[in-house]
C-alpha cells in the first residue's frame, strides 16, 4: 500500500492567515495527488485534483502543489468557513489511500 | 445535480452482514465513472472499501480479506455493499462516492454517510 502523511496533525490559526499543509507520499505517486476538506457531521469535499486543480466551485484562496512524494496544500487568507479538517488521497494505485487528516482550528 | 444517499441498519450484531444501499440521483450508473464505498472511523480514518463499475467489474481493497461484496441495480440507479463477519473493528461512517477518472481519480460526489455500530 502506499502511505499517505500529513503535517502537521493540527495547527492553529486565524482568519486571514496563510495556512500550508504537507501531504508526503511512501512512493512516487507524480501528480495522482487530491485534498479534501471535511466538516464535523459532514462528508468530504473535493477541493483540489490531480495536485493542483481547483474543483469547481472552490474558491481560488485553496491551491495545491507538488509531485513526486511531496505535496502542499495552500489556503490564502483563511476564511471562517475554513475550519475543518483536510484530508490528501492518492490515485497512483488501485488501491486508493488517504492521510490521517489535518485538522485546522481557530487560534 | 448529482446526488448520493446511503441507507442501511444502523446497529448489526456481531458476525453478521451488513448490507447497505446507495441511491443515485443525477446521473446514470451507466456513464463512465466508478462507484465506491469509503468509511471513517477514529482509529484508521478514511479507508476506501471497494469500487464497481457500470459493467460490474469491482475492485476492493485486500485489507478487507474477502469479505466484501458489491453490486449495481441499474433499474433503481443504485448500488450496494455487503460487508460479512461483522466485527466491532467496523463500527465506522460508511460513505458511497462517485468515482471520476478522466482527469486522474477523484471522489467528486458523496453521500451523507450512514453511521453503522457492531453491537450485540
Amino acid at each position: 500500500d502506499i502511505q499517505m502523511t500529513q503535517s502537521p496533525s493540527s495547527l492553529s490559526a486565524s482568519v486571514g492567515d496563510r495556512v500550508t499543509i504537507t501531504c508526503r507520499a511512501s512512493e512516487d505517486i507524480i501528480t495522482f495527488l487530491n485534498w479534501y476538506q471535511q466538516k464535523p457531521g459532514e462528508a468530504p469535499r473535493l477541493l483540489i485534483y490531480v495536485a493542483s486543480n481547483l474543483q469547481s466551485g472552490v474558491p481560488s484562496r485553496f491551491s495545491g502543489s507538488g509531485s513526486g512524494t511531496d505535496f502542499t496544500l495552500t489556503i490564502s487568507g483563511l476564511q471562517p468557513e475554513d475550519f475543518a479538517t483536510y484530508y490528501c488521497q492518492q490515485s497512483y494505485s488501485s488501491l486508493w489511500t488517504f492521510g490521517q487528516g489535518t485538522k485546522v482550528e481557530v487560534k | 445535480q448529482v446526488q448520493l444517499r446511503e441507507s442501511g441498519p444502523g446497529l448489526v450484531k456481531p458476525s453478521e452482514t451488513l448490507s447497505l444501499t446507495c441511491a443515485v440521483s443525477g446521473v446514470s450508473l451507466s456513464g463512465d465513472s466508478w462507484w465506491s464505498w469509503v468509511r471513517q472511523t477514529p482509529g484508521k480514518g478514511l479507508e476506501w472499501i471497494g469500487e464497481i463499475a457500470h459493467s460490474g467489474g469491482t475492485n476492493d481493497n485486500p485489507s478487507f480479506k474477502s469479505r466484501v461484496t458489491m453490486s449495481l441495480d441499474k433499474s433503481k440507479n443504485s448500488f450496494s455493499l455487503h460487508l460479512t463477519s461483522m466485527t466491532a473493528a467496523d463500527t465506522a461512517v460508511y460513505y458511497c462516492a462517485r468515482v471520476e477518472f478522466t482527469t486522474g481519480g477523484k471522489f467528486d460526489y458523496w453521500g451523507q454517510g450512514a453511521l453503522v455500530t457492531v453491537s450485540s
